[in-house]
């Protein structure tokens, strides 16, 4: 499985848009990109995923580059319960998921 | 739908006692999965089962024992409790289609071995 790289942590104010980078620059052609975030020390919660194009759902946005070597979660109107650990992980197998050590992201009023 | 719920949430053992942390999920899913999070790290995988009666290791499989006799339940079993055992455990089931699904965490156990 390919590894990613994200930054350990970043803050965002109350209203605006939050993008968080994730850098995947070894992922094949079949590695999916997931977004998951955990909200203290709750459980993971699904946000959104992608194979080459862009996706939003009702949560997120997800933007994969051309070259799928780097994509980028936005959250477009940050608040405050969206202070959490963004965990961005390519994954190529249905039985599990590898977990990096995430972006902290720090929503300020 | 409950999703996944695990039992207990809270536990405290002594070296070398036993346990079992239960899992359960009423979506019907092929793949379970157990996940241990120490402080400030990601998830990592201990054991994960693709069916009932398959079961396989993970990551980090030493000193958990774990089977899968029903599609719903998954439990972990510590053989003898050790201090490095201490940590949060998730839950995780999913149906199995890379691509168009995700894995459903439980809330987690928290465990304290002294």
């Amino acid at each position: 499985d390919a590894k990613t790289t994200q930054p350990p942590s970043m803050d965002c104010a109350e209203g605006r848009a939050a993008n968080l980078p994730c850098n995947h620059s070894t992922i094949s052609g079949n590695e999916y990109v997931y977004w998951y975030r955990q909200i203290h020390s709750q459980g993971p919660q699904y946000i959104i995923h992608g194979l080459k194009n862009n996706e939003t759902n009702e949560m997120a946005s997800l933007i994969i580059t051309e070259d799928r070597k780097s994509s980028t979660l936005i959250l477009p109107h940050a608040t405050l319960r969206d202070t959490a650990v963004y965990y961005c992980i390519v994954r190529v197998r249905p039985d599990k998921l590898i977990f990096g050590t995430g972006t902290r992201l720090q929503v300020f009023p | 739908n409950a999703g996944v719920t695990q039992t207990p949430k809270f536990q405290v053992l002594k070296t070398g006692q036993s346990m079992t942390l239960q899992c359960a999920q009423d979506m019907n899913h092929e793949y379970m999965s157990w996940y241990r999070q120490d402080p400030g790290m990601g998830l990592r995988l201990i054991h994960y089962s693709v069916g009932a009666g398959i079961t396989d290791q993970g990551e980090v499989p030493n000193g958990y024992n774990v089977s899968r006799s029903t599609t719903e339940d998954f439990p972990l079993r510590l053989l003898s409790a050790a201090p490095s055992q201490t940590s949060v455990y998730f839950c995780a089931s999913n149906q199995g289609n890379v691509g168009t699904d995700t894995q459903y965490f439980g809330p987690g156990t928290r465990l304290t071995v002294l």
